[in-house]
């Protein structure tokens, strides 16, 4: 177990580019999340993968952000025409697999994908 | 909706005093509580998670939380401070009514004085 691994870990841009954020998580691990923290905030949900398929996105997603999870293993999380806005910290977060209880299980977090759009 | 309130964005304490961070959820149902750490430049860390069984929940470093339905509360406590658990904590709330959406709080962070 390598825990949950998220590349890069920083990342500056300049707005109006595209980038995109690459989780990977604990591999027996089904439930996979999503999460944007700005300073001094708690981390915001923005989605959730149940093995390949994405069951919740949170309003924040705007059209702009898209996160796929193509073989239920890795995770993209996307963001096209970066705004200033965009900036903040990434988190991605898994949990889920045999003998696991649904929403009461623990989540192992990343480290985080640190964005910054000038 | 359910949503979680940390009262207090910084709380500073002296080494070997009792740590005190406070936590008020809003559920329809009591949900399934969880505290969470993060040390600077690293990923959260659980602490502890109530779900549904005891109501004073233990967790690693010394710390432990008691779930109170009538206050609506989960108060994070640690009898003796020490300068390692200098960090950030979050609350958090998620259903146990179906779905895996997780609120969390805005955060504390705990400053340890020597």
């Amino acid at each position: 177990d390598t825990g949950v691994s998220q590349d890069p870990r920083h990342k500056i841009t300049k707005r109006g580019q595209n980038v995109t954020f690459r989780c990977d998580p604990i591999s027996e691990h089904n439930r996979l999340y999503w999460y944007r923290q700005t300073l001094g905030q708690g981390p915001e949900f923005l989605t959730y993968f149940q093995n390949e398929a994405q069951l919740e996105k949170s309003r924040l997603l705007s059209d702009r952000f898209s996160a796929e999870r193509p073989k239920g293993s890795f995770s993209t999380l996307e963001i096209q025409r970066t705004e200033q806005g965009d900036s903040a910290m990434y988190l991605c977060a898994s949990s889920g697999g045999p003998g696991t209880s649904g929403s009461a299980d623990t989540q192992y977090f990343g480290p985080g994908t640190r964005l910054t759009v000038l | 909706a359910q949503s979680v309130t940390q009262l207090g964005s910084h709380v500073s304490v002296s080494e070997g005093a009792l740590v005190l961070l406070r936590c008020n959820y809003s559920s329809s149902v009591p949900p399934y509580l969880f505290w969470y750490v993060q040390y600077p430049n690293q990923g959260l860390q659980l602490l502890l998670k109530y779900t549904s069984a005891a109501t004073l929940v233990k967790g690693i470093n010394g710390f432990e939380a008691e779930f109170k339905k009538s206050e609506t509360s989960f108060h994070l406590t640690k009898p003796s401070a020490h300068m390692s658990d200098a960090a950030e904590y979050f609350c958090a709330v998620s259903p146990n009514t179906g779905g895996f959406k997780t609120i969390f709080g805005a955060g504390t962070r705990l400053f340890v004085k020597a």
